[in-house]
Protein backbone atom coordinates (compact mmCIF):
# COMPACT_ATOMS: atom_id res chain seq x y z
CA UNK A 1 0.00 0.00 0.00
CA UNK A 2 1.20 3.79 -0.57
CA UNK A 3 2.49 5.11 2.59
CA UNK A 4 2.25 8.54 3.64
CA UNK A 5 2.89 11.36 1.20
CA UNK A 6 4.38 14.89 1.99
CA UNK A 7 5.26 18.01 -0.08
CA UNK A 8 7.57 19.50 -0.52
CA UNK A 9 10.42 17.66 1.02
CA UNK A 10 12.58 20.20 1.36
CA UNK A 11 11.71 24.68 1.60
CA UNK A 12 13.92 27.57 2.11
CA UNK A 13 12.05 30.66 3.41
CA UNK A 14 13.34 33.84 5.21
CA UNK A 15 11.67 34.86 8.58
CA UNK A 16 8.12 36.88 8.36
CA UNK A 17 7.26 35.14 5.66
CA UNK A 18 4.51 32.16 5.33
CA UNK A 19 4.79 28.58 4.49
CA UNK A 20 2.20 25.66 4.17
CA UNK A 21 2.84 21.82 4.11
CA UNK A 22 0.69 19.00 2.70
CA UNK A 23 -0.07 15.28 4.35
CA UNK A 24 -1.74 12.84 2.23
CA UNK A 25 -2.16 9.73 4.86
CA UNK A 26 -2.46 6.55 4.45
CA UNK A 27 -5.98 5.86 2.64
CA UNK A 28 -8.76 4.78 5.28
CA UNK A 29 -6.16 6.32 8.20
CA UNK A 30 -8.87 8.51 10.34
CA UNK A 31 -6.04 9.69 12.43
CA UNK A 32 -3.69 12.17 11.04
CA UNK A 33 -0.65 13.61 13.36
CA UNK A 34 1.83 16.14 12.55
CA UNK A 35 5.05 16.43 14.17
CA UNK A 36 7.92 19.03 14.77
CA UNK A 37 11.14 17.59 14.84
CA UNK A 38 14.00 20.14 15.53
CA UNK A 39 17.77 18.90 15.00
CA UNK A 40 19.12 17.08 17.27
CA UNK A 41 15.63 15.88 19.33
CA UNK A 42 12.74 13.55 19.01
CA UNK A 43 9.41 14.75 17.42
CA UNK A 44 7.37 16.72 19.67
CA UNK A 45 3.67 16.31 18.55
CA UNK A 46 1.92 19.82 17.25
CA UNK A 47 -1.63 18.34 16.45
CA UNK A 48 -3.84 15.16 16.31
CA UNK A 49 -6.53 15.20 13.67
CA UNK A 50 -9.68 11.71 13.86
CA UNK A 51 -11.57 12.46 10.68
CA UNK A 52 -11.61 16.46 10.24
CA UNK A 53 -11.88 17.10 14.14
CA UNK A 54 -8.91 18.39 16.09
CA UNK A 55 -8.48 15.97 18.84
CA UNK A 56 -5.28 17.32 20.47
CA UNK A 57 -3.38 20.52 19.88
CA UNK A 58 -2.12 21.31 23.42
CA UNK A 59 1.43 21.99 21.98
CA UNK A 60 0.66 23.99 18.55
CA UNK A 61 2.00 27.68 18.40
CA UNK A 62 -1.59 29.11 17.49
CA UNK A 63 -0.04 32.64 17.48
CA UNK A 64 1.40 31.74 13.84
CA UNK A 65 0.39 27.82 13.89
CA UNK A 66 -2.47 26.85 11.59
CA UNK A 67 -3.64 23.30 10.24
CA UNK A 68 -6.54 22.36 8.76
CA UNK A 69 -7.81 18.69 7.71
CA UNK A 70 -11.11 19.85 5.74
CA UNK A 71 -12.47 16.53 4.14
CA UNK A 72 -10.85 14.14 6.86
CA UNK A 73 -8.12 13.06 4.31
CA UNK A 74 -5.30 14.83 3.32
CA UNK A 75 -4.24 17.93 5.97
CA UNK A 76 -2.40 21.36 5.39
CA UNK A 77 -0.02 22.59 8.58
CA UNK A 78 0.79 26.37 7.79
CA UNK A 79 3.07 28.74 9.45
CA UNK A 80 2.42 32.37 9.32
CA UNK A 81 5.00 34.47 10.19
CA UNK A 82 7.48 32.07 10.71
CA UNK A 83 10.60 32.36 12.88
CA UNK A 84 13.89 31.18 12.99
CA UNK A 85 13.32 28.91 15.60
CA UNK A 86 10.73 26.96 13.19
CA UNK A 87 13.70 25.78 11.15
CA UNK A 88 12.76 21.97 11.52
CA UNK A 89 11.67 18.82 10.23
CA UNK A 90 7.48 18.14 9.78
CA UNK A 91 6.54 14.83 9.78
CA UNK A 92 3.04 13.84 9.02
CA UNK A 93 1.69 10.59 10.39
CA UNK A 94 -1.21 8.12 10.47
CA UNK A 95 -3.29 5.63 12.09
CA UNK A 96 -6.10 3.78 11.54
CA UNK A 97 -9.02 4.48 13.98
CA UNK A 98 -8.59 3.37 17.77
CA UNK A 99 -11.50 1.14 18.79
CA UNK A 100 -10.00 -0.39 22.06
CA UNK A 101 -9.04 1.70 24.47
CA UNK A 102 -5.51 0.76 25.69
CA UNK A 103 -4.79 -1.05 22.44
CA UNK A 104 -1.98 0.61 20.19
CA UNK A 105 -2.63 1.44 16.53
CA UNK A 106 0.89 1.96 14.89
CA UNK A 107 1.62 5.45 13.63
CA UNK A 108 2.91 5.70 9.54
CA UNK A 109 5.44 8.13 9.04
CA UNK A 110 5.89 10.00 6.18
CA UNK A 111 9.15 11.27 4.83
CA UNK A 112 8.62 14.97 6.28
CA UNK A 113 9.23 18.73 5.38
CA UNK A 114 12.59 19.90 6.32
CA UNK A 115 11.87 24.08 6.30
CA UNK A 116 14.92 26.16 7.10
CA UNK A 117 13.99 29.77 7.94
CA UNK A 118 16.68 32.14 7.22
CA UNK B 1 3.78 13.24 32.66
CA UNK B 2 5.71 10.41 30.70
CA UNK B 3 9.49 11.12 29.02
CA UNK B 4 12.01 9.09 27.91
CA UNK B 5 15.98 9.53 28.25
CA UNK B 6 18.20 8.38 26.10
CA UNK B 7 21.28 8.00 27.25
CA UNK B 8 23.50 7.95 24.51
CA UNK B 9 23.54 10.40 21.83
CA UNK B 10 26.29 8.65 19.59
CA UNK B 11 26.80 5.06 19.45
CA UNK B 12 29.39 3.71 17.40
CA UNK B 13 30.29 -0.23 16.66
CA UNK B 14 31.72 -2.66 14.03
CA UNK B 15 30.11 -4.57 11.95
CA UNK B 16 29.13 -7.94 13.83
CA UNK B 17 29.31 -7.22 16.87
CA UNK B 18 26.31 -6.51 19.25
CA UNK B 19 24.44 -3.31 19.50
CA UNK B 20 22.91 -1.95 22.74
CA UNK B 21 20.99 1.54 22.62
CA UNK B 22 19.78 2.47 26.41
CA UNK B 23 16.22 3.97 26.93
CA UNK B 24 15.49 4.83 30.66
CA UNK B 25 11.20 5.92 31.13
CA UNK B 26 9.43 7.74 33.29
CA UNK B 27 5.50 7.05 33.45
CA UNK B 28 3.14 7.55 36.13
CA UNK B 29 0.96 4.43 34.67
CA UNK B 30 2.07 1.31 32.99
CA UNK B 31 3.62 2.99 29.82
CA UNK B 32 3.54 1.48 26.31
CA UNK B 33 7.54 1.80 24.98
CA UNK B 34 8.56 1.53 21.60
CA UNK B 35 11.71 2.00 19.66
CA UNK B 36 11.59 3.45 16.59
CA UNK B 37 14.53 3.88 13.62
CA UNK B 38 14.92 6.46 11.08
CA UNK B 39 16.89 6.14 8.08
CA UNK B 40 18.34 9.52 6.29
CA UNK B 41 15.58 11.23 4.21
CA UNK B 42 13.06 8.27 5.31
CA UNK B 43 9.99 8.15 7.92
CA UNK B 44 10.19 6.64 11.18
CA UNK B 45 9.36 3.19 10.96
CA UNK B 46 8.61 0.90 13.97
CA UNK B 47 11.22 -1.29 15.00
CA UNK B 48 9.09 -2.92 18.20
CA UNK B 49 6.51 -1.92 21.18
CA UNK B 50 5.69 -3.14 24.35
CA UNK B 51 1.99 -3.05 25.38
CA UNK B 52 2.27 -4.93 28.65
CA UNK B 53 2.21 -8.52 27.29
CA UNK B 54 6.07 -10.24 27.19
CA UNK B 55 8.28 -8.21 28.64
CA UNK B 56 11.01 -9.06 25.76
CA UNK B 57 10.32 -7.68 23.26
CA UNK B 58 11.43 -8.79 19.41
CA UNK B 59 11.02 -6.48 16.46
CA UNK B 60 12.12 -6.61 13.05
CA UNK B 61 15.65 -6.72 11.53
CA UNK B 62 16.53 -9.26 14.51
CA UNK B 63 16.45 -6.14 17.19
CA UNK B 64 14.73 -7.27 20.48
CA UNK B 65 14.18 -5.00 23.77
CA UNK B 66 13.14 -5.84 27.40
CA UNK B 67 11.12 -3.82 29.52
CA UNK B 68 12.45 -3.59 33.22
CA UNK B 69 10.07 -2.45 35.39
CA UNK B 70 12.25 -2.02 38.56
CA UNK B 71 15.24 -0.07 36.47
CA UNK B 72 12.58 2.21 34.16
CA UNK B 73 14.54 0.70 31.12
CA UNK B 74 13.83 0.03 27.95
CA UNK B 75 17.12 -0.75 26.20
CA UNK B 76 17.13 -1.84 22.34
CA UNK B 77 19.80 -4.30 21.58
CA UNK B 78 20.63 -6.70 18.30
CA UNK B 79 23.43 -9.59 18.34
CA UNK B 80 25.01 -8.85 15.79
CA UNK B 81 25.19 -4.92 13.68
CA UNK B 82 24.80 -4.91 9.70
CA UNK B 83 25.87 -1.56 7.73
CA UNK B 84 22.43 -1.01 7.38
CA UNK B 85 21.64 -0.59 11.04
CA UNK B 86 23.51 2.85 11.04
CA UNK B 87 20.16 5.41 11.36
CA UNK B 88 18.78 7.54 14.49
CA UNK B 89 16.80 5.73 16.70
CA UNK B 90 14.26 6.91 18.71
CA UNK B 91 12.71 5.55 22.32
CA UNK B 92 9.18 6.28 22.58
CA UNK B 93 7.38 6.13 25.50
CA UNK B 94 2.78 6.47 25.80
CA UNK B 95 1.05 6.47 29.16
CA UNK B 96 -1.71 4.60 26.82
CA UNK B 97 -4.21 5.04 29.58
CA UNK B 98 -7.07 7.15 27.32
CA UNK B 99 -4.80 8.14 24.11
CA UNK B 100 -2.50 5.45 23.38
CA UNK B 101 -1.40 7.55 20.92
CA UNK B 102 0.01 10.41 23.02
CA UNK B 103 3.88 9.53 22.24
CA UNK B 104 6.64 11.28 23.83
CA UNK B 105 10.09 10.83 22.06
CA UNK B 106 13.52 10.71 23.25
CA UNK B 107 16.26 13.07 21.88
CA UNK B 108 17.49 9.45 19.65
CA UNK B 109 21.03 7.87 19.31
CA UNK B 110 22.74 7.98 15.88
CA UNK B 111 23.84 4.52 15.45
CA UNK B 112 27.22 4.44 13.60
CA UNK B 113 28.48 0.96 12.23
CA UNK B 114 32.21 1.05 10.90
CA UNK B 115 33.10 -1.78 8.69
Amino acid sequence: EAGVAQSPRYKIIEKRQSVAFWCNPISGHATLYWYQQILGQGPKLLIQFQNNGVVDDSQLPKDRFSAERLKGVDSTLKIQPAKLEDSAVYLCASSSLRVVAGTYNEQFFGPGTRLTVL
Amino acid sequence: AQSVTQLDSHVSVSEGTPVLLRCNYSSSYSPSLFWYVQHPNKGLQLLLKYTSAATLVKGINGFEAEFKKSETSFHLTKPSAHMSDAAEYFCVVSEGLYNNNDMRFGAGTRLTVKP
